[in-house]
């Protein structure tokens, strides 16, 4: 089992915006990342200290957080953009961790 | 940007071990700590267990309890993760994640294959 609850799938049309939530008790008291995974790849950060975007990653990522919900937004969806997302938490150490069970984004 | 390079990937035989390394380079710094992933096939990310190697502290999850073993060594920029007792269901992708200033860095990940 996960410590972090996540959709097991969202959909959207391409130019949509999709919004994956990640619900834990321990989401208000330590940093949330995101992470965006193809099928055979590593996992690729695309947030993280909740709203922090790595400079590589699209404008259209977005991170936020409202209590024990975390929220990424994708903005004007593209083909690319469908994948696994899988969020995680850690405290400001850097350990441990926790996982959501992870959202298969599909773009219709 | 902090790049990691894990070492390749293995096959195994039921009760054996694996060591896994992982070797940062660049913008590396003194103040990080090193976690260990797994992923099984079409399954989900999985934390086994880290190091604060500057405090020298590990931290493992009840899963691997006296199976995992994660060292760091300063003077090479290298970490490992040992696991031991092997079974089938260790069949996975493990991967490391250097985390420095609560910005985590991945390494590639290494295929581990059980099989008698």
């Amino acid at each position: 089992s996960y410590e972090l609850t996540q959709p097991p799938s969202v959909s959207v049309s391409p130019g949509q915006t999709a919004r994956i939530t990640c619900s834990g008790d321990v989401l208000p008291d330590h940093y949330s990342y995101w992470y965006q995974q193809r099928p055979g790849q590593a996992p690729v950060l695309v947030i993280y200290k909740d709203t922090e975007r790595p400079s590589e990653i699209p404008e259209r990522f977005s991170g936020s957080s409202s209590g024990t919900t975390v929220i990424l937004t994708i903005t004007g969806v593209q083909a690319e953009d469908e994948a696994d997302y899988h969020c995680q938490s850690a405290d400001s150490s850097g350990v441990p961790w926790v996982f959501g069970g992870g959202t298969k984004l599909t773009v219709l | 940007q902090v790049h990691l390079v894990q070492s390749g990937a293995e096959v195994k035989r039921p009760g054996s071990s694996v060591k896994v390394s992982c070797k940062a380079s660049g913008g590396t710094s003194y103040t990080y700590s090193i976690s260990w992933v797994r992923q099984a096939p079409g399954q989900g990310l999985e934390w086994m267990g880290g190091i604060l190697p500057l405090f020298r502290i590990t931290n493992y999850t009840e899963n691997f309890q006296g199976r995992l073993t994660i060292t760091a060594d300063d003077t090479t920029n290298t970490a490992f993760m040992e696991l031991k007792n092997l079974r089938s269901d260790d069949t996975a992708t493990y991967f490391c994640a250097r985390v420095q200033m609560a910005i985590p860095f991945w390494g590639q990940g290494t295929q581990v294959t059980v099989s008698s």
